[in-house]
């Protein structure tokens, strides 16, 4: 089965400094369709998570420009430019490529 | 979009079932797959199964087979799972989520149901 691991755990981070989410595969997520089928998913406390990126790096509906999704194969990286308020919550990714669907652990990023 | 609304929380005996219900708004009901995921208290995301309506295929996490039942009334615009022989650490909130195949991912999520199982 296919592991996902999320470094840092806990993102401290300063308001208006950016930040950076990894999350490493333990085999490779690409599809035989040739999708990569990763995506990251931001939960606010309180709330249902929601989407904000899909297939690596493509922003969903009304996601802010600040946030951006990178990488290939095992290794991908969800990066916010500048960190807002409202920014505040856990973060996971989630591979779909391989049955069962699967998530990180969460990164939880918070304000200093 | 897809607007999903959930039952309301419920409180189980250890040994009995539940049902949550997921009702969708907007869209074709049955064109998508809805999954179910759970989130125990303080704790990560864990899928649990799914259905395509329109094909009746169902997929359950190995986890949770022998378990859980999940159906949909395509009439009805609803989606349903059922989850027996309850514990204490099946206590969670249980959200229901559209899948959306050309993104490959959840696009659209319920509220979140809480189950809690106590004697």
């Amino acid at each position: 089965d296919i592991v996902l691991t999320q470094t840092p755990l806990s993102s401290p981070v300063t308001l208006g400094q950016p930040a950076s989410i990894s999350c490493r595969s333990s085999q490779s997520l690409v599809h035989g369709d040739g999708n990569t089928y990763l995506s990251w998913l931001q939960q606010r406390p309180g709330q249902p998570p929601r989407l904000l990126i899909y297939k690596i790096s493509n922003r969903f509906s009304g996601v802010p420009d600040r946030f951006s999704g990178s990488g290939a194969g095992t290794d991908f990286t969800l990066k916010i430019s500048r960190v807002e308020a409202e920014d505040v919550g856990i973060y996971y990714c989630m591979q779909a490529t391989q049955f069962p669907p699967l998530f990180g652990q969460g990164t939880k990023l918070e304000i200093k | 979009q897809v607007q999903l609304v959930q039952s309301g929380a419920e409180v189980k005996k250890p040994g009995s079932s539940v049902q949550v219900s997921c009702k969708a708004s907007g869209g074709t009901f049955g064109t998508y797959s809805i999954s179910w995921v759970r989130q125990a208290p303080g704790q990560g995301l864990e899928w649990v199964g799914r259905i395509i309506p329109t094909l009746g295929v169902v997929n359950y996490a190995q986890k949770f087979q022998g378990r859980v039942t999940i159906t949909a009334d395509r009439s009805a615009s609803t989606a349903y799972m059922d989850l027996s022989s309850l514990r204490s650490e099946d206590t969670a909130l249980y959200y229901c989520a559209r899948d959306d195949n050309a993104m490959g991912t959840t696009d659209s999520w319920g509220q979140g149901t809480l189950v809690t199982v106590s004697s």
